[in-house]
């Protein structure tokens, strides 16, 4: 079964609108962290958020906010006023336990003027 | 401050040749991860360390893959020999009690 999954291989948006990113992860452990990454055309991997599982509060970080739904066992990313440089593959991706990260297999957003 | 830092940023070479990819991780970071990323398989995790030391190298494909970590600020990834499937991007990345990651720029090899 997916640890991480990213069901929008592709979206769009136009510039200045909102846009969600989705991500659903799946674990039996009580404490795990959940990540986003962007990875823009030239190939770096950049840290956006960290969500903690006892996190009480939905983590914010500038324009972009995380939408912890823990029931739901969704961490979708939500970008607010969408800039053209926001065009890029967005990784989500979760730590359980252990120290190392499993990514989804991302979303290629898109923002057109 | 410097970020993580890698070398070669691309590599070139024949199918057989030794391939040897270095990073130096963000001082003071106790863990260094080494990924590679393909569009076949996308980011997979080879092998990751805390404190210099090998915790799990179960994502790394084969024998011919090998990593080191001789001291806090300097690890490599070493291919021998190299295959045309070992083409991609290697990611290093660093990161501070297992928080979040912070990654390199990136090696492109090319096998040929």
């Amino acid at each position: 079964a997916q640890k991480i999954t990213q069901t929008q291989p592709g979206m769009f948006v136009q510039e200045k609108e909102a846009v969600t990113l989705d991500c659903t992860y799946d674990t039996s452990d009580p404490s795990y962290g959940l990540f986003w990454y962007k990875q823009p055309s030239s190939g770096e991997m950049i840290f956006l958020i960290y969500q903690g599982s006892y996190d009480q509060q939905n983590a914010t970080e500038g324009r972009y906010s995380l939408n912890f739904q823990k029931a739901r066992k969704s961490a979708n990313l939500v970008i607010s006023a969408s800039q053209l440089g926001d065009s890029a593959m967005y990784f989500c991706a979760m730590r359980e336990g252990t120290d190392k990260l499993i990514f989804g297999t991302g979303t290629r957003l898109q923002v057109f003027p | 401050d410097a970020g993580v830092i890698q070398s070669p940023r691309h590599e070139v070479t024949e199918m057989g040749q030794e391939v040897t990819l270095r990073c130096k991780p963000i001082s003071g970071h106790d863990y260094l991860f080494w990924y590679r990323q393909t569009m076949m398989r996308g980011l997979e995790l080879l092998i990751y360390f805390n404190n210099n030391v090998p915790i799990d190298d179960s994502g790394m494909p084969e024998d011919r893959f090998s990593a080191k970590m001789p001291n806090a600020s300097f690890s490599t990834l070493k291919i021998q020999p190299s295959e045309p499937r070992d083409s991609a991007v290697y990611f290093c990345a660093s990161s501070l009690k297992g928080y979040e990651q912070f990654f390199g720029p990136g090696t492109r090899l090319t096998v040929l």
